[in-house]
Protein backbone atom coordinates (compact mmCIF):
# COMPACT_ATOMS: atom_id res chain seq x y z
CA UNK A 1 0.00 0.00 0.00
CA UNK A 2 1.14 3.42 -0.39
CA UNK A 3 2.06 5.46 2.23
CA UNK A 4 4.47 8.24 2.93
CA UNK A 5 6.68 9.30 6.14
CA UNK A 6 7.76 12.45 7.14
CA UNK A 7 9.91 12.17 9.83
CA UNK A 8 10.05 15.40 11.61
CA UNK A 9 6.78 15.58 13.97
CA UNK A 10 8.47 19.18 14.76
CA UNK A 11 11.09 21.45 13.39
CA UNK A 12 12.00 24.76 14.86
CA UNK A 13 13.88 27.28 12.35
CA UNK A 14 15.77 30.75 13.27
CA UNK A 15 14.02 33.85 10.89
CA UNK A 16 16.46 34.30 7.91
CA UNK A 17 17.68 30.72 8.02
CA UNK A 18 17.73 27.50 5.16
CA UNK A 19 14.23 25.13 5.29
CA UNK A 20 14.52 21.48 4.81
CA UNK A 21 11.24 19.38 5.69
CA UNK A 22 11.69 15.77 4.41
CA UNK A 23 9.56 13.25 2.92
CA UNK A 24 9.73 9.92 1.77
CA UNK A 25 7.24 7.88 0.04
CA UNK A 26 6.32 4.71 -1.27
CA UNK A 27 5.01 3.64 -3.88
CA UNK A 28 5.68 0.91 -6.95
CA UNK A 29 5.58 3.42 -9.46
CA UNK A 30 6.73 7.51 -9.77
CA UNK A 31 2.93 8.93 -7.91
CA UNK A 32 1.79 12.44 -8.19
CA UNK A 33 3.59 14.33 -5.57
CA UNK A 34 2.72 17.30 -3.66
CA UNK A 35 3.35 19.36 -0.27
CA UNK A 36 0.25 21.51 1.52
CA UNK A 37 0.41 24.14 3.77
CA UNK A 38 -2.09 24.38 6.84
CA UNK A 39 -1.64 28.20 8.73
CA UNK A 40 -3.57 27.56 12.43
CA UNK A 41 -7.57 27.53 11.62
CA UNK A 42 -7.44 27.58 7.56
CA UNK A 43 -7.35 25.03 5.10
CA UNK A 44 -4.50 23.41 2.90
CA UNK A 45 -2.71 25.50 0.40
CA UNK A 46 -0.78 23.93 -2.57
CA UNK A 47 2.62 24.87 -2.25
CA UNK A 48 3.80 23.09 -5.32
CA UNK A 49 3.35 19.33 -6.99
CA UNK A 50 5.22 17.48 -9.20
CA UNK A 51 4.23 14.75 -11.71
CA UNK A 52 7.04 14.64 -14.21
CA UNK A 53 9.42 16.13 -15.91
CA UNK A 54 12.41 18.64 -13.80
CA UNK A 55 12.92 16.92 -10.36
CA UNK A 56 13.59 20.45 -8.69
CA UNK A 57 10.20 22.23 -8.99
CA UNK A 58 9.53 25.33 -7.43
CA UNK A 59 6.61 26.60 -5.59
CA UNK A 60 4.81 29.50 -3.98
CA UNK A 61 5.91 31.57 -1.43
CA UNK A 62 9.64 30.82 -2.30
CA UNK A 63 9.39 27.52 -1.90
CA UNK A 64 11.17 24.73 -3.82
CA UNK A 65 11.28 20.77 -3.41
CA UNK A 66 13.72 18.03 -5.06
CA UNK A 67 12.14 14.95 -6.73
CA UNK A 68 15.11 11.92 -6.11
CA UNK A 69 13.46 8.62 -7.60
CA UNK A 70 16.47 6.50 -6.04
CA UNK A 71 15.36 8.02 -2.56
CA UNK A 72 12.12 8.13 -2.68
CA UNK A 73 11.70 11.35 -1.88
CA UNK A 74 10.36 15.07 -2.19
CA UNK A 75 12.25 17.51 0.01
CA UNK A 76 10.36 20.58 0.51
CA UNK A 77 13.05 23.29 0.96
CA UNK A 78 13.54 27.43 1.53
CA UNK A 79 16.64 29.25 1.63
CA UNK A 80 15.17 31.83 3.94
CA UNK A 81 12.81 31.27 6.08
CA UNK A 82 10.09 34.37 7.20
CA UNK A 83 7.91 33.91 10.70
CA UNK A 84 4.92 33.68 8.80
CA UNK A 85 5.92 30.64 7.26
CA UNK A 86 5.08 29.11 10.95
CA UNK A 87 2.50 26.30 9.91
CA UNK A 88 1.35 22.82 9.33
CA UNK A 89 3.32 21.11 6.34
CA UNK A 90 1.84 17.89 5.23
CA UNK A 91 3.32 15.74 2.07
CA UNK A 92 1.19 14.20 -0.02
CA UNK A 93 1.19 11.59 -2.81
CA UNK A 94 -1.53 10.20 -5.55
CA UNK A 95 -1.09 7.40 -7.39
CA UNK A 96 -0.44 8.36 -11.15
CA UNK A 97 -4.08 7.54 -12.31
CA UNK A 98 -7.59 9.74 -12.33
CA UNK A 99 -9.90 9.48 -9.84
CA UNK A 100 -7.43 8.86 -6.64
CA UNK A 101 -7.48 10.87 -3.56
CA UNK A 102 -4.73 11.92 -1.83
CA UNK A 103 -2.64 10.07 0.97
CA UNK A 104 -1.32 12.34 3.24
CA UNK A 105 2.22 11.65 5.73
CA UNK A 106 1.94 12.96 9.56
CA UNK A 107 2.69 16.17 9.12
CA UNK A 108 5.40 18.23 10.33
CA UNK A 109 5.03 21.51 12.42
CA UNK A 110 7.04 24.44 11.70
CA UNK A 111 8.13 27.03 14.53
CA UNK A 112 9.99 30.22 13.35
CA UNK A 113 12.26 31.84 16.12
CA UNK A 114 13.03 35.09 16.58
CA UNK B 1 -8.48 26.34 -10.30
CA UNK B 2 -11.00 25.72 -8.47
CA UNK B 3 -12.39 27.63 -5.23
CA UNK B 4 -14.69 25.26 -2.68
CA UNK B 5 -16.76 26.71 -0.38
CA UNK B 6 -17.53 24.98 2.62
CA UNK B 7 -19.85 25.17 5.48
CA UNK B 8 -20.68 26.05 7.75
CA UNK B 9 -16.87 26.84 8.95
CA UNK B 10 -17.20 25.56 12.89
CA UNK B 11 -19.73 24.46 15.39
CA UNK B 12 -20.12 23.24 18.59
CA UNK B 13 -22.85 20.34 18.64
CA UNK B 14 -24.57 18.30 21.63
CA UNK B 15 -23.67 14.25 21.72
CA UNK B 16 -26.06 12.67 19.97
CA UNK B 17 -27.26 14.73 17.64
CA UNK B 18 -26.48 15.05 13.53
CA UNK B 19 -24.49 17.81 11.19
CA UNK B 20 -24.43 18.01 7.58
CA UNK B 21 -21.69 19.73 6.24
CA UNK B 22 -21.84 21.38 2.99
CA UNK B 23 -19.24 21.39 -0.12
CA UNK B 24 -20.01 23.85 -3.02
CA UNK B 25 -17.12 23.59 -5.74
CA UNK B 26 -17.12 26.74 -8.12
CA UNK B 27 -16.62 24.44 -11.39
CA UNK B 28 -17.38 21.11 -12.51
CA UNK B 29 -15.21 18.47 -11.02
CA UNK B 30 -14.89 14.84 -11.65
CA UNK B 31 -14.09 13.14 -8.26
CA UNK B 32 -14.71 14.73 -4.28
CA UNK B 33 -14.00 13.61 -1.30
CA UNK B 34 -14.08 13.62 2.13
CA UNK B 35 -11.33 13.72 4.51
CA UNK B 36 -11.16 13.94 8.74
CA UNK B 37 -8.29 15.70 10.47
CA UNK B 38 -8.54 15.05 14.33
CA UNK B 39 -6.80 17.06 16.28
CA UNK B 40 -2.78 16.88 16.08
CA UNK B 41 -3.06 14.57 13.23
CA UNK B 42 -2.89 14.16 9.42
CA UNK B 43 -5.76 13.85 7.05
CA UNK B 44 -7.61 10.62 6.30
CA UNK B 45 -9.67 9.78 3.64
CA UNK B 46 -13.85 9.01 5.06
CA UNK B 47 -14.94 8.24 1.56
CA UNK B 48 -15.39 9.22 -2.11
CA UNK B 49 -18.12 11.48 -2.91
CA UNK B 50 -19.40 9.79 -6.04
CA UNK B 51 -22.30 11.37 -8.64
CA UNK B 52 -25.73 10.17 -8.63
CA UNK B 53 -24.86 6.81 -6.76
CA UNK B 54 -23.80 5.82 -3.30
CA UNK B 55 -19.91 7.16 -1.57
CA UNK B 56 -17.19 4.77 -1.76
CA UNK B 57 -16.08 4.42 2.07
CA UNK B 58 -12.66 3.74 3.44
CA UNK B 59 -11.98 0.99 6.07
CA UNK B 60 -13.57 2.22 9.43
CA UNK B 61 -15.69 4.47 7.76
CA UNK B 62 -19.29 3.46 7.30
CA UNK B 63 -22.64 5.25 5.89
CA UNK B 64 -24.73 4.41 8.90
CA UNK B 65 -21.92 6.70 10.40
CA UNK B 66 -21.25 9.31 7.82
CA UNK B 67 -23.91 9.70 5.08
CA UNK B 68 -22.48 11.07 2.04
CA UNK B 69 -25.01 13.21 -1.12
CA UNK B 70 -23.53 13.80 -3.98
CA UNK B 71 -26.47 15.06 -6.48
CA UNK B 72 -24.41 16.83 -9.29
CA UNK B 73 -20.49 17.43 -10.26
CA UNK B 74 -20.11 21.15 -7.90
CA UNK B 75 -22.05 19.71 -4.38
CA UNK B 76 -21.80 17.21 -1.73
CA UNK B 77 -23.04 17.15 1.82
CA UNK B 78 -21.27 14.80 4.77
CA UNK B 79 -23.24 14.09 7.51
CA UNK B 80 -22.11 13.06 11.12
CA UNK B 81 -24.53 11.34 12.39
CA UNK B 82 -25.25 10.18 16.47
CA UNK B 83 -22.31 12.56 17.14
CA UNK B 84 -19.52 12.16 20.34
CA UNK B 85 -16.60 13.47 21.35
CA UNK B 86 -14.79 11.48 19.48
CA UNK B 87 -16.14 12.64 16.53
CA UNK B 88 -14.98 16.11 17.33
CA UNK B 89 -12.40 16.93 14.19
CA UNK B 90 -12.06 18.88 11.35
CA UNK B 91 -13.91 17.86 8.26
CA UNK B 92 -12.61 18.70 4.95
CA UNK B 93 -13.64 18.79 0.91
CA UNK B 94 -11.60 18.19 -1.62
CA UNK B 95 -12.10 18.27 -5.24
CA UNK B 96 -10.48 17.03 -8.33
CA UNK B 97 -10.72 16.29 -11.85
CA UNK B 98 -6.57 15.43 -12.67
CA UNK B 99 -4.57 13.91 -10.35
CA UNK B 100 -2.69 16.37 -10.48
CA UNK B 101 -4.67 18.89 -9.75
CA UNK B 102 -6.43 18.55 -6.03
CA UNK B 103 -8.19 21.53 -4.06
CA UNK B 104 -9.40 22.05 -0.49
CA UNK B 105 -12.08 23.61 1.55
CA UNK B 106 -11.30 25.53 4.56
CA UNK B 107 -12.74 22.74 6.99
CA UNK B 108 -15.61 22.63 9.22
CA UNK B 109 -14.38 22.41 12.52
CA UNK B 110 -16.42 20.43 14.88
CA UNK B 111 -16.78 19.83 18.84
CA UNK B 112 -19.01 17.63 20.62
CA UNK B 113 -19.64 18.32 23.74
Amino acid sequence: AQSVTQPDIHITVSEGASLELRCNYSYGATPYLFWYVQSPGQGLQLLLKYFSGDTLVQGIKGFEAEFKRSQSSFNLRKPSVHWSDAAEYFCAVAPNQAGTALIFGKGTTLSVSS
Amino acid sequence: SAVISQKPSRDICQRGTSLTIQCQVDSQVTMMFWYRQQPGQSLTLIATANQGSEATYESGFVIDKFPISRPNLTFSTLTVSNMSPEDSSIYLCSATSRPTEAFFGQGTRLTVV
